[in-house]
């Protein structure tokens, strides 16, 4: 069975650094997805992504948060500077009728 | 906006005592809902969803949802609980005019099923 896959699962930096987190949405979806969870809260919406441009983001989605489909399979969100509150676990999503897949999440760390 | 409640932060079963875990919504429109379960140190798993139709919705591992548009719920059970069902379980709310179909998330319900 297809799955949304994400890598690292894991990425330690330090402040002020820029990281990249990819993702691999499953083929036949269209509509991409980036959502955080900082530990202990809920899952929040960052950005939705369809047709090759950014269709909705949120407040958190700031100036320092970029998303981009490079080659037709991986889809990545950057954070150019990051900043301690940054600190969280990271979900992509991929849409097929109407429900959103989720990949296994990148836990992001910064110190 | 869109919102979910989830009332309460943690629920505890015995094994094979039936389960409830409750999610209340608000959305401007009709709603799209969705149960995801997150296991430890695991992405989230979709389980079940009412999109339309018969109110009783029936997802994987033998869990259920009742949509109740009166009360605005979708409470998910189950008739018989695993130990292994103890997991994080999130309601999720979308409002189906949306054109972007983000979703919206509770903050989730810890569910420990004692042996």
């Amino acid at each position: 069975e297809p799955e949304v896959t994400q890598t690292p699962s894991h990425q330690v930096t330090q402040m002020g650094q820029e990281v990249i987190l990819r993702c691999v949405p499953i083929s036949n979806h269209l509509y991409f997805y980036w959502y955080r969870q900082i530990l202990g809260q809920k899952v929040e919406f960052l950005v939705s992504f369809y047709n090759n441009e950014i269709s909705e983001k949120s407040e958190i989605f700031d100036d320092q948060f970029s998303v981009e489909r490079p080659d037709g399979s991986n889809f990545t969100l950057k954070i150019r500077s990051t900043k301690l509150e940054d600190s969280a676990m990271y979900f992509c999503a991929s849409l097929l009728s109407d429900t959103q897949y989720f990949g296994p999440g990148t836990r992001l760390t910064v110190l | 906006a869109q919102s979910v409640a989830q009332p309460e932060d943690q629920v505890n079963v015995a094994e094979g005592n039936p389960l409830t875990v409750k999610c209340t919504y608000s959305v401007s429109g009709n709603p799209y809902l969705f149960w995801y379960v997150q296991y430890p140190n695991r992405g989230l798993q979709f389980l079940l969803k009412y999109i339309t139709g018969d109110n009783l919705v029936k997802g994987s591992y033998g869990f259920e949802a009742e949509f109740n548009k009166s009360q605005t719920s979708f409470h998910l059970k189950k008739p018989s609980a695993l130990v292994s069902d103890s997991a994080l379980y999130f309601c999720a709310v979308r409002d189906r005019g949306g054109s972007n179909y983000k979703l919206t998330f509770g903050k989730g319900t810890l569910l420990t099923v004692n042996p």
